[in-house]
């Protein structure tokens, strides 16, 4: 089974703090993504990368950078956290090169961050 | 302009009714589409991927429409099992798999 594991389920940072979210991929796929869900908004994408150091914004990546330096961990960065980033964050991997049709993106359990 | 854009719902149903949820996108140059489902504090999960044929798999039916820019996702015979919230998804990637979700249509199956 493909598992995509975000490393925490839980995060409480104060306004200002520099906060990590990472997210591993066991099934050597090539795209990796971070999403943030909001009630109402469904799922926006902030970030996603097509291969190692490579990325490309999404709808709403203001406030965040991500990092790929390896294949199979996606980091988002959030400078300095701020109560409007009070979310949950969802990662997905998914395989295909451009084009290919069936690239079912596999999700891990989400981060709930909230920032006080 | 949303890129993808869905029935807002909640659609409300009677177990065994058929319900249909439609869903538009924008970008003409789209390559592929597909239904995922997400049960109540979970991740979402692929239910389908929607061809241009159409495709069907046990109770669920998606078509496409290129021309109009159009998916929709067909459920008969609704359990109460189907409640969840559906989601459009549309990989509008031009480098890799760019993929684009829509908000949800909530369904509730109810005995």
């Amino acid at each position: 089974d493909v598992k995509v594991t975000q490393s925490s389920r839980y995060l409480v940072k104060r306004t200002g703090e520099k906060v990590f979210l990472e997210c591993v991929q066991d099934m050597d796929h090539e795209n990796m993504f971070w999403y943030r869900q909001d009630p109402g908004l469904g799922l926006r994408l902030i970030y996603f990368s097509y291969d190692v150091k490579m990325k490309e914004k999404g709808d709403i990546p203001e406030g965040y950078s991500v990092s790929r330096e390896k294949k199979e961990r996606f980091s988002l960065i959030l400078e300095s956290a701020s109560t409007n980033q009070t979310s949950m964050y969802l990662c997905a991997s998914s395989f295909g090169a451009p084009g290919t049709r069936d690239t079912e993106a596999f999700f891990g359990q989400g981060t709930r961050l909230t920032v006080v | 302009r949303k890129e993808v854009e869905q029935d807002p719902g909640p659609f409300n149903v009677p177990e065994g009714a058929t319900v249909a949820f439609n869903c538009t996108y924008s970008n003409s140059a789209s390559q592929s589409f597909f239904w995922y489902r997400q049960d109540c504090r979970k991740e979402p999960k692929l239910l389908m991927s929607v061809y241009s044929s159409g495709n069907e798999d046990g109770r669920f039916t998606a078509q496409l429409n290129r021309a109009s820019q159009y998916i929709s996702l067909l459920i008969r015979d609704s359990k109460l099992s189907d409640s969840a919230t559906y989601l459009c998804v549309v990989n509008i990637g031009e480098y890799g798999n760019k993929l684009v979700f829509g908000a949800g249509t909530i369904l509730r199956v109810k005995s």
